[in-house]
């Protein structure tokens, strides 16, 4: 079955924190990954496409990790504007297929 | 701008009374998506298209129709509505390949 998890959390952290998600898959040809960050129940965005080689943008920094099967999303010194739901988006080899995960709750306190 | 427009963004109505919920991309996206999603159980895909008249079912299809007449216009139909469709739904588009989804803004439904 295919599947991505997430801790829902909720991660509670203050301002400054260093904080990270974790997201496991369970189809090993799964090629693409992404994470995508919703407010308040609006869209949600992208926020960082994962690579192999780990990216990082800003504060932000994605690792894909194919033998163990996740992801993961660091956020360094958290700000209150970072408060979110992250969501784990894993693309299906079989086409087109994206697959979220339930997402992880953020939540930053001065 | 390049965007996804989903109208209406609130919509309440009564159970049975057929209602469209409409999306148009302007990216010239061949993939559009309908995900309606719900407190716990996270997003879920109700239908899809690959491109102009073909449309596969999602992982929640039942109550739902859609068409795509024409590239940029994906609707998603409720011939009829009941209370456990009440939910939050986006409408979604993206390019080839690994390029990512593009969300509309999304439309609150209730159906009482």
């Amino acid at each position: 079955r295919k599947e991505v998890e997430q801790d829902p959390g909720p991660f509670n952290v203050p301002e400054g924190a260093t904080v990270a998600f974790n997201c496991t898959y369970s189809n090993s040809a799964s090629q693409s990954f992404f994470w995508y960050r919703q407010d308040c129940r609006k869209e949600p965005k992208l926020l960082m496409s994962v690579y192999s080689s780990g990216n990082e943008d800003g504060r932000f920094t994605a690792q894909l990790n194919r033998a163990s099967q996740y992801i993961s999303l660091l956020i360094r010194d958290s700000k209150l504007s970072d408060s979110a739901t992250y969501l784990c988006v894993v693309k299906d080899q079989a086409g087109t297929a994206l697959i979220f995960g339930k997402g992880t709750t953020l939540s930053v306190s001065s | 701008e390049a965007q996804v427009t989903q109208n209406p963004r609130y919509l309440i109505t009564v159970t049975g009374k057929k209602l469209t919920v409409t999306c148009s991309q302007n990216m010239n996206h061949e993939y559009m998506s309908w995900y309606r999603q719900d407190p716990g159980l996270g997003l879920r895909q109700i239908y899809y298209s690959m491109n102009v008249e073909v449309t596969d079912k999602g992982d929640v299809p039942e109550g739902y129709k859609v068409s795509r007449k024409e590239k940029r216009n994906f609707p998603l139909i409720l011939e009829s509505p009941s209370p456990n469709q009440t939910s939050l739904y986006f409408c979604a588009s993206k390019g080839q390949g690994n390029s990512p989804l593009h969300f509309g803004n999304g439309t609150r439904l209730t159906v009482t």
